[in-house]
């Protein structure tokens, strides 16, 4: 089984402040993708990243895959109370599309 | 456009009764993910499934546990004498179907989770 280690585990920083989430694997994937999740609710999808070396940006958020996809970042600036929750990496282990394998989380809060 | 629907959203069951989770796809998909929730752990991949067919059962339970994906009707995923170790939040997700690529990126949209609880 493919690991997704994210770091770090908890975060509590003030708004305004910018913030780096790391995912890291040992084994390649063939792509990444990033959810939100908030309480009481399911993973909402942010990014998929597929190609090495890839950037994406979602407004605040820019998401970076590693060249050797084995690893990516989450970086938010400017964090808001509205970035609190729990984030996931998430990737397909190779030679399936089907079974998702999901990082240890990161849980944000943003305080005022 | 609906997204996926699950149900119920909360489940109490005594030990030894039996859990049946309900999901129903985003209109249009054919493919179904279930995965559970442990407390303060991530999800796990239990079992994906097209309709009447179990593709991959890799991540289920060896006893207790079935899913199903009828030709019509919602997927169920059945837990039979349930334990309070089955206390978990239990996703579906859907899917459209899957590119003939083995390295296909193909999104999958979660359902809002059933939360059972084991007394």
């Amino acid at each position: 089984t493919q690991l997704l280690e994210q770091s770090p585990q908890f975060l509590s920083i003030q708004e305004g402040e910018n913030l780096t989430v790391y995912c890291n694997s040992s084994s390649v994937f063939s792509s990444l993708q990033w959810y939100r999740q908030e309480p009481g609710e399911g993973p909402v999808l942010l990014v998929t990243v597929v190609t090495g070396g890839e950037v994406k940006k979602l407004k605040r958020l820019t998401f970076q895959f590693g060249d050797a996809r084995k690893d990516s970042s989450l970086h938010i600036t400017a964090a808001q109370p509205g970035d609190t929750g729990l984030y996931l990496c998430a990737g397909f282990e190779t030679g399936t599309a089907s079974k998702l394998t999901f990082g240890t989380g990161t849980r944000l809060q943003v305080t005022l | 456009n609906a997204g996926v629907m699950q149900n119920p959203r909360h489940l109490v069951r005594r030990r030894g009764q039996e859990a049946r989770l309900r999901c129903s796809p985003m209109k249009g998909h054919s493919h179904v993910y279930w995965y559970r929730q442990l407390p303060e752990e991530g999800l796990k991949f239990m079992v994906y499934l097209q309709k009447e067919n179990i593709i991959d059962e890799s991540g289920m339970p060896k006893e207790r546990f079935s899913a199903e994906f009828p030709k019509e009707g919602p997927s169920i995923l059945r837990i039979q004498q349930v334990v309070r170790g089955d206390s978990a939040a239990y996703f579906c997700a859907s899917s459209p179907s899957l590119t003939s690529s083995l390295y296909s990126t193909d999104t999958q949209y979660f359902g809002p989770g059933t939360r059972l609880t084991v007394l």
